[in-house]
């Protein structure tokens, strides 16, 4: 069945570093992958889309990386901060379709 | 610029009453998009509206259904509630003519079901 993967666990790190997320999906083909921020009792917020045939995308301080081969994608936050504590989503869909599928998240949590 | 809303916030209600939840787009948007949040795990498409039409649906029974106005706004139902249906209903809206769109949340109505 369609699966997609994201560390479970919280990823603390240091101010300043580097976050990396993961994101895992099998049986899926997606065309497009979105990453989105979700705060406590928020609503998701959208931060960047990658279609299939693009390998890399940046906004400032975030980049994310779609590798189809590994049916994987990277989302990195530089120069991270406190402020970018949050849980993030990935999110996938194939081509023809208007139906996105949610990974479970990943909570970030940067410290001072 | 208003962005996505939707009434109420929190809700609470009976096994085996019925709800009703609204959304109103962020202006420009003429799609609208449900999605229900179950504690710590990602959001799950129940169906999306086009022209007043449900495009696509997810995989959710006949007790969710849905509708669009005119004036692109729409209203969620859930019929017959089960404790099982207690989450945040997210309503995101986007507009279809760019295609793989972005989706602006709107920030959900959390649902108890008692």
């Amino acid at each position: 069945s369609q699966k997609i993967e994201q560390n479970s666990e919280a990823l603390n790190i240091q101010e300043g570093k580097t976050a990396t997320l993961t994101c895992n999906y099998t049986n899926y083909s997606p065309a497009y992958l979105q990453w989105y921020r979700q705060d406590p009792g928020r609503g998701p917020v959208f931060l960047l889309l990658i279609r299939e045939n693009e390998k890399e995308k940046r906004k400032e301080r975030l980049k994310v990386t779609f590798d189809t081969t590994l049916k994987q994608s990277l989302f990195h936050i530089t120069a991270s901060q406190p402020a970018d504590s949050a849980t993030y989503l990935c999110a996938l869909a194939t081509s023809g379709t208007y139906k996105y599928i949610f990974g479970t998240g990943t909570r970030l949590k940067v410290l001072a | 610029d208003a962005g996505v809303t939707q009434s109420p916030t929190h809700l609470i209600k009976t096994r085996g009453q019925q709800v009703t939840l609204r959304c109103s787009p962020k202006s420009g948007h003429d799609t609208v998009s449900w999605y229900q949040q179950a504690l710590g795990q990602g959001p799950q498409f129940i169906f999306q509206y086009y022209e007043e039409e449900e495009r696509q649906r997810g995989n959710f029974p006949d007790r969710f259904s849905g509708h669009q106005f005119p004036n692109y706004s729409s209203e969620l139902n859930v019929n017959a509630l089960l404790l099982g249906d207690s989450a945040l209903y997210l309503c995101a809206s986007s507009l279809t003519f760019v295609g793989p769109y972005e989706q602006y949340f709107g920030p959900g109505t959390r649902l108890t079901v008692t």
